[in-house]
């Protein structure tokens, strides 16, 4: 069972455009929402994350909104360049262990 | 330079040849997992370790097993490898109590 919902499977934007990158979460114990950008042939790193204690993040271009009573978060990235052209996983962690549970990924392409 | 280093990154092998696929932090990180990367399955957590001497499974663990006898390294061993196994995978630490985790290069399996 996917704790953590993950849409759209890909994303065709243009260089410019605005990229929309929506997840779900179930556990209500979740305390932490990362999202993790991956290059081909790399391993995921850490781009931007929320605590639900807020409802907005910005960092530069990309900014995170989080809507605690829907369950629902989701990565803006503004101005979207062709260096911005990776996969997207969204994630959720808490309790006292702390895992991270992943979204299933989007695969982000900004057209030159 | 701080990193996760994993090898090999690349391994072809036959159905039942005993593996093992090496995890090497220099963080000093207590917290150190494994995860399995499918398309359209995102990232799934094999097994973790939150110290030395300390594992415990995550969402995907049959057919693996790991050992933690130092603190740098963690290797995940397949020691009846199946074609299923055939995937990306990743390690990846974070200090305990931390957040954030860093992931290494990957390790790309193929099971004929």
């Amino acid at each position: 069972q996917q704790q953590v919902k993950q849409s759209p499977q890909s994303l065709i934007v243009q260089k410019g455009g605005i990229s929309i990158i929506n997840c779900a979460y179930e556990n209500t114990a979740f305390d932490y929402f990362p999202w993790y950008q991956q290059f081909p042939g790399k391993g995921p790193a850490l781009l931007i994350a929320i605590r639900p204690d807020v409802s907005e993040k910005k960092e530069g271009r990309f900014t995170i909104s989080f809507n605690k009573s829907a369950k629902q978060f989701s990565l803006h990235i503004m101005d979207s360049q062709p260096g911005d052209s990776a996969t997207y996983f969204c994630a959720a962690s808490g309790g006292s262990a702390r895992q991270l549970t992943f979204g299933s990924g989007t695969q982000l392409t900004v057209l030159p | 330079e701080a990193q996760v280093t994993q090898n090999p990154r690349y391994l072809i092998t036959v159905t039942g040849k005993k593996l093992t696929v090496t995890c090497s932090q220099n963080m000093n990180h207590e917290y150190m997992s494994w995860y399995r990367q499918d398309p359209g399955l995102g990232l799934r957590q094999i097994y973790y370790s939150m110290n030395v001497e300390v594992t415990d499974k995550g969402d995907v663990p049959e057919g693996y097993k790991v050992s933690r006898k130092e603190k740098r390294n963690f290797p995940l061993i397949l020691e009846s490898p199946s074609p299923n196994q055939t995937s990306l995978y990743f390690c990846a630490s974070r200090i305990t109590g931390g957040v954030e985790q860093f992931f290494g290069p990957g390790t790309r399996l193929t099971v004929l």
